[in-house]
């Protein structure tokens, strides 16, 4: 089975400053690993995926992500934060083996606070 | 990404009465929608698998005839909250999921917001 562990269920951070949100996983095999962006009230949106090619990934609105294999960790960054990354965050993966129905197992989520 | 609409955005009812949701892929056919609940504060708690055409796998401790789920078209699936309770009070969110082969990746729409009175 698979589960993923967001450290920290709130993140609180200056405008302009870095952004760290940590995300680890526990799989059998390498999974499909995905950062999620929750605005409130609304929907998710995706922010980027690994999908094992290269290894980071840039995603929309200046974020990237790293998938480290040997920590099985696949941290979110920002170089300088915006007051508009203000949001709820989820980190969640997916089974590579599987086809069809494929599921997604979320984080917990982490809050980020921007201060001005 | 891929849009996905669902109506109602908001929706306010009696205890005992039925409501639909609808969930709509706009851009692409998706043979698998999913349902999920979320609380408030709280991540994403999926409820079922709608698969185009078959009956929808609902989660352990779901009840399939409280939450009817139909998945009539490759653009549309309908959750249903039968004789809807205080407790049925939730944001409720679709996904959809391009046909396989697929890396898993699920487009979410915006939520209905379920208030039962």
């Amino acid at each position: 089975a698979q589960s993923v562990t967001q450290l920290g269920s709130h993140v609180s951070v200056s405008e302009g400053a870095l952004v760290l949100l940590r995300c680890n996983y526990s799989s059998s095999v390498p999974p499909y690993l995905f950062w999620y962006v929750q605005y409130p009230n609304q929907g998710l949106q995706l922010l980027l995926k690994y999908t094992s090619a290269a290894t980071l990934v840039k995603g929309i609105n200046g974020f990237e992500a790293e998938f480290k294999k040997s920590e099985t960790s696949f941290h979110l960054t920002k170089p300088s934060a915006h007051m508009s990354d203000a949001a709820e965050y989820f980190c969640a993966v997916s089974d590579p083996l599987k086809a069809a129905g494929n599921k997604l197992t979320f984080g917990g989520g982490t809050r980020v606070l921007v201060k001005p | 990404g891929a849009v996905v609409s669902q109506h109602p955005s908001r929706v306010i009812c009696k205890s005992g009465t039925s409501v639909k949701i609808e969930c709509r892929s706009l851009d692409f056919q998706a043979t698998t929608m999913f349902w999920y609940r979320q609380f408030p504060k709280q991540s994403l708690m999926l409820m079922a698998t709608s698969n185009e055409g078959s009956k929808a796998t609902y989660e352990q401790g779901v009840e399939k005839d409280k939450f009817l789920i139909n998945h009539a078209s490759l653009t549309l699936s309908t959750l249903t909250v039968t004789s809807a309770h205080p407790e049925d009070s939730s944001f409720y969110i679709c996904s959809t999921q391009a046909a396989p082969p697929t890396d898993g990746t699920q487009y979410f729409g915006p939520g209905t917001r379920l208030t039962v009175l």
